[in-house]
């Protein structure tokens, strides 16, 4: 079955203390992508991965890491959590839109991961 | 500055009635492509319709379809005879084809419909 996974699904954990929310998709999509969704904002992007080694940031990247070194995983790191990173956070994937005929692919998305820092 | 709007934090809609969600972009770019995302909430992304930017015809898909009027910018989700389970939070977003945005997704604030028996 076509995927992305995210893990932890949830987590609560304390100011400071590094964690990794990893993401892996089986489709072999090139491009990758990192959200967070909060109340009365929609959805923002924080890094996206146009393909292996190859990262950018997006709008919100303050306080966030990633990673590219496989083209199935990309994990979102925080070094030093801090309670203004609570929030809901997506992966999501796609085929790289190489040219016209492929920019109508949706980007598939992860089930979440439910971030509380305290 | 904010690519989507969708001006309507919530809307009500009675059961089998339709109902339309409003959503504007902004871009100078003449390629571009339009999402309609659900969240139910459960909370996953699921993905529902697409307009493209040159698509001579406003996308289709069964009781989903979008009312795309280029020259004002809007991107408008039509849900025909609304069920229960369309409750939900609804995203509009929007994706460049231009140089390094390629496949980037902006998203709006989202709006709840709440469709009641």
């Amino acid at each position: 079955e076509a995927q992305v996974t995210q893990n932890p699904r949830y987590l609560i954990t304390v100011t400071g203390k590094k964690l990794t929310v990893t993401c892996s998709q089986n489709m072999n999509h090139e491009y990758m992508s990192w959200y967070r969704q909060d109340p009365g904002l929609g959805l923002r992007q924080i890094y996206y991965s146009m393909n292996v080694e190859v990262t950018d940031k997006g709008d919100v990247p303050e306080g966030y890491k990633v990673s590219r070194k496989e083209k199935r995983n990309f994990p979102l790191i925080l070094e030093s959590p801090s309670p203004n990173q609570t929030s809901l956070y997506f992966c999501a994937s796609s085929p790289k839109a190489a040219h016209s005929a492929t920019i109508n692919q949706p980007q598939h998305f992860g089930d979440g991961t439910r971030l509380s820092i305290l | 500055a904010q690519k989507i709007t969708q001006t309507q934090p919530g809307m009500f809609v009675q059961e089998k009635e339709a109902v339309t969600l409003d959503c504007t972009y902004d871009t100078s770019d003449p390629s571009y492509g339009l999402f309609w995302y659900k969240q139910p909430s459960s909370g996953e992304m699921i993905f529902l319709i697409y307009q493209g930017s040159y698509d001579q015809q406003n996308a289709t898909e069964g009781r989903y379809s979008l009312n795309f009027q280029k020259a004002r910018k809007s991107a408008n989700l039509v849900i025909s005879a609304s069920q229960l389970g369309d409750s939900a939070m609804y995203f509009c977003a929007m994706n460049l084809r231009a140089g390094s945005t390629l496949g980037r997704l902006y998203f709006g604030r989202g709006t709840q419909l709440t469709v009641w028996p």
